[in-house]
């Protein structure tokens, strides 16, 4: 089956600094990522839409500025949160779509979760 | 913008009994797709199944099936036959079809299973 991979599995970073979460299709090519976020004990919230070659697609309320995604190629995706804060804490899950199993179902990696301090 | 409304926010089933978890969603499209997705503890996100929803007959997996009324823009899961690894929190989840409109899932706030022994 399809596997995503995302790295890394947990980071602490301090308040001010940024951090870099990598989502990587290990065995199909990926035209489409998403970038979610999951509160404790809360469900997933779309963040982003990142297409390859192109800018991403930001969902109402999140700060493309604050949260950049790149997808410069058709297997990875990242997610940088900039100038990070205790409240960016969260578990962040991305997914990737395969175009050749009809492009309907999404395939999720594992998770990042962030610790601000 | 489409809603998902799980109404349930924790379930209890003895194990090798039968259990209901209820989804019903908002939109004004007419093609879509329907998911559930079951989170253990890891907080891998997994397909437990799909339908879409031009397709009039319920899909079924193995113990997991569903009863989709469209009309009524529900879309339960049955899970039979309870296993001890079934235990996990449950999302139901929706997408618009290809060309339709967004493409991330948009999810409920999920129902934790809990199994009985």
């Amino acid at each position: 089956g399809a596997v995503v991979s995302q790295h890394p599995s947990r980071v602490i970073c301090k308040s001010g600094t940024s951090v870099k979460i990598e989502c990587r299709s290990l065995d199909f090519q990926a035209t489409t990522m998403f970038w979610y976020r999951q509160f404790p004990k809360q469900s997933l919230m779309l963040m982003a839409t990142s297409n390859e070659g192109s800018k991403a697609t930001y969902e109402q309320g999140v700060e493309k500025d604050k949260f950049l995604i790149n997808h410069a190629s058709l297997t990875l995706s990242t997610l940088t949160v900039t100038s990070a804060h205790p409240e960016d804490s969260s578990f962040y899950i991305c997914s990737a779509r395969d175009p050749g199993q009809g492009g309907y179902e999404q395939y999720f990696g594992p998770g990042t979760r962030l610790t601000v301090t | 913008a489409q809603t998902v409304t799980q109404s349930q926010p924790e379930m209890s089933v003895q194990e090798a009994e039968t259990v209901t978890l209820s989804c019903t969603y908002d939109t004004s499209e007419s093609d879509y797709y329907l998911f559930w997705y079951k989170q253990p503890p890891s907080r891998q996100m997994i397909l437990v199944i799909r339908q879409e929803a031009y397709k009039q007959q319920n899909a079924t997996e193995n113990r997991f099936s569903v009863n989709f009324q469209k009309a009524a823009k529900s879309f339960s899961l049955k899970i039979s036959d309870s296993q001890l690894g079934d235990a996990a929190m449950y999302f139901c989840a929706y997408r618009s079809a290809p060309g339709g409109g967004a493409d991330g899932l948009t999810f409920g706030k999920g129902t934790h299973l809990i199994i009985q022994p």
